[in-house]
């Protein structure tokens, strides 16, 4: 059975900086890998999708990589902004037409 | 291009009472799932449809959810009781089974249900 964890919990950092989200998995034989993030309220607004054959995908100031073998993805996000508060989800898809298994979640706070 | 709707944004009802929800999702994705998200926790998968067609259920609640997929576009999820422990929000997710977005979900704004 898939797992997926996120460390850490929550984080708070000063406007300007670059962080790190991580995203751990059990089971490695992966589909893809998604990240979003989710405002209060709201619903879920996808970031980046990896696919299993990839290493990395960016937009703009995120960049997402994989490494299958160990289980892990990061969520780079550079020169943090207090409209980039919110809370970042990843979710495994174990096969093709599989449904995804969410990570709990990191909350993230820029401090202008 | 239109976004993954649902209906109603909030919901509060007494416990032992019945609630549905809709979902209509972007135009020509075949695959629907319904999502349960407690506060604090990520998204639990209660049901995949592919079309009309369910291909994962195991999560869903059988002795009080249910849902349905007419004709393969809007879905309705329906809870008869409502207990406590439904107080969620109910999101409705969509996804492509072809093209450049093939895979990804597409997520609308959830449905709140607080139980009384």
């Amino acid at each position: 059975k898939q797992e997926v964890t996120q460390i850490p919990a929550a984080l708070s950092v000063p406007e300007g900086e670059n962080l790190v989200l991580n995203c751990s998995f059990t089971d490695s034989a992966i589909y893809n890998l998604q990240w979003f993030r989710q405002d209060p309220g709201k619903g879920l607004t996808s970031l980046l999708l990896i696919q299993s054959s990839q290493r990395e995908q960016t937009s703009g100031r995120l960049n997402a990589s994989l490494d299958k073998s160990s289980g892990r993805s990061t969520l780079y996000i550079a020169a943090s902004q207090p409209g980039d508060s919110a809370t970042y989800l990843c979710a495994v898809g174990r096969n093709y037409g599989q449904n995804f298994v969410f990570g709990p979640g990191t909350r993230l706070s820029v401090l202008p | 291009e239109a976004g993954v709707a649902q209906s109603p944004r909030y919901k509060i009802i007494e416990k032992r009472q019945s609630v549905a929800f809709w979902c209509n999702p972007i135009s020509g994705h075949a695959t629907l799932y319904w999502y349960q998200q407690i506060l604090g926790q990520g998204p639990k998968l209660l049901i995949q449809f592919q079309n009309n067609g369910v291909v994962d259920d195991s999560q869903l609640p059988k002795d009080r959810f249910s849902a349905e997929r007419l004709k393969g576009v809007d879905s309705t999820l329906k809870i008869q009781p409502a207990k406590l422990e439904d107080s969620a929000v109910y999101l409705c997710a969509s996804s492509p089974t072809s093209g450049r977005a093939t895979g990804e979900l597409f997520f609308g704004e959830g449905s709140r249900l607080t139980v009384l």
